[in-house]
């Protein structure tokens, strides 16, 4: 059984950075792709970052690109996201996501997620 | 960028009936198109992928269609545990966007 454990989410003021983790278990994990998805307070769904299986290639949301940082290590089956500059906008929650067998790009397990709350 | 537009963002029906909810991309996106469930509280849920494959496990009174830039996830006859917000993704190519979402209630 697919098993996806986010973990890092903190109360973080305007600038600062955090990393956030992605714990995954049950399914071959350099196999798949992976993504971060957020989802601000009472919002909708917001796709943030995918990473490629062998870590290679990563691809981010216009509204992330250059602050956001995606990485894995595929010896510990994790996945991270490193967060820069932090805004008030970036508060939510962070969904880390699979990537399906059929498509790398179709995500078809979530974890619970991880809340950021940026705030001074 | 692809512009994903849902159509209507709230709808009231009562059990038993058929529900629509429609998903609009800016340009075609051939048949990449999934459609998620999420219930209050929870975690989204993979319904639907490829337009119109239902996954497993998920009851056969959802069903999608559609194709290009004009797509439709259907109920076919609401139940109490279908209150959620559906929210349909491209991904045929990044970004992989989502649609503003449904959120559907029972009358």
């Amino acid at each position: 059984e697919v098993h996806l454990v986010e973990s890092g989410g903190a109360v973080v003021q305007p600038g600062g950075s955090l990393r956030l983790s992605c714990a995954a278990s049950g399914f071959t994990f350099d196999d798949y792709s992976m993504h971060w998805v957020r989802q601000a307070p009472g919002k909708g769904l917001e796709w943030v970052s995918l990473m490629i299986g062998d870590g290679s290639t990563a691809y981010y949301a216009d509204s992330v690109k250059g602050r956001f940082i995606s990485s894995r290590d595929n010896i510990d089956n994790s996945l991270f996201l490193r967060i820069n500059s932090l805004r008030p906008e970036d508060t939510g929650l962070y969904y880390c996501a699979k990537g399906s067998s059929t498509s790398t790009w179709l995500i078809d397990h979530w974890g619970q997620g991880t809340l950021v709350t940026v705030s001074s | 960028d692809i512009l994903m537009t849902q159509s209507p963002s709230s709808l009231s029906a009562s059990v038993g009936d058929r529900v629509t909810i429609t998903c609009r991309a800016s340009q075609g996106i051939s048949n990449s198109l999934a459609w998620f469930q999420q219930k209050p509280g929870k975690v989204p849920n993979l319904l639907i992928s490829g337009a119109s494959t239902l996954q497993s496990g998920v009851p056969s009174r959802f069903s999608g269609s559609g194709s290009g830039t004009e797509f439709t996830l259907t109920i076919s006859s609401l139940q109490p545990e279908d209150v959620a917000i559906y929210y349909c993704q491209k991904y045929n190519s990044v970004p992989l966007t989502f649609g503003g979402g449904t959120k559907v209630e029972i009358k």
